[in-house]
């Protein structure tokens, strides 16, 4: 089946502590996104990337960094400088010539104890 | 901020009846996507309107699209209890020359059986 696989479900953080949140796809999908979701609100971007060994920062990315290594793969470190990062997050995929429809996984639930 | 906003915030219906959500936004858009998501897991894309369309169905889904009053609406029709869910509209949009997606904040469905 295609899709996307995120890992781990849920995880959780130290305060003070870097933990890094998996992202594949085997969609053959070119762009990769994360966002983060507060309760009760939407989604935010976090970063995407368009092409392998390329990234941008989307809205919020102080305190977090990605990598994008493989088409395949697009993980993310939430750093000890991001001040508040309980948040559920998403990563998603898109073939970007199809106006930006995103593919989306199950989601990662991180708490900070 | 293109953020889109929905309305209403959360809404309940009994089963078999019309459930109705609205999404307004700020700038020009070239497309409007609207996602499901289930509690606790990633979003499901459900239908995409372009700038020059004003209707599209999908099974119970009706979606309207009026630019000059930069809203849309989004009608499931004889709902059922597995439609209970939220709601996000999604603009894509262009800034300074990049496409970019903005979520709104969502409406939370529950369909009372």
């Amino acid at each position: 089946d295609g899709g996307i696989t995120q890992s781990p479900k849920y995880l959780f953080r130290k305060e003070g502590q870097n933990v890094t949140l998996s992202c594949e796809q085997n969609l053959n999908h070119d762009a990769m996104y994360w966002y983060r979701q507060d309760p009760g609100q939407g989604l935010r971007l976090i970063y995407y990337s368009q092409i392998v060994n390329d990234f941008q920062k989307g809205d919020i990315a102080e305190g977090y960094s990605v990598s994008r290594e493989k088409k395949e793969s697009f993980p993310l470190t939430v750093t000890s400088a991001q001040k508040n990062p309980t948040a559920f997050y998403l990563c998603a995929s898109s073939i970007v010539q199809r106006a930006n429809v995103l593919t989306f996984g199950a989601g990662s639930r991180l708490t900070v104890l | 901020s293109q953020q889109g906003e929905e309305d209403p915030q959360a809404l309940s219906i009994q089963e078999g009846e019309n459930a109705t959500m609205n999404c307004s936004y700020k700038t020009s858009i070239n497309n409007l996507q609207w996602y499901r998501q289930n509690s606790g897991r990633g979003l499901v894309h459900l239908i995409l309107i372009r700038s020059n369309e004003r209707e599209k169905h999908s099974g119970r889904l009706r979606v309207t699209l009026d630019t000059s009053k930069k809203s849309s609406s989004l009608l499931i029709t004889a709902s059922r209890a597995a439609d209970t869910a939220s709601y996000f509209c999604a603009t894509v949009w262009t800034n300074f020359g990049n496409e970019k997606l903005t979520f709104g904040t969502g409406t939370r469905l529950t369909i009372i059986p």
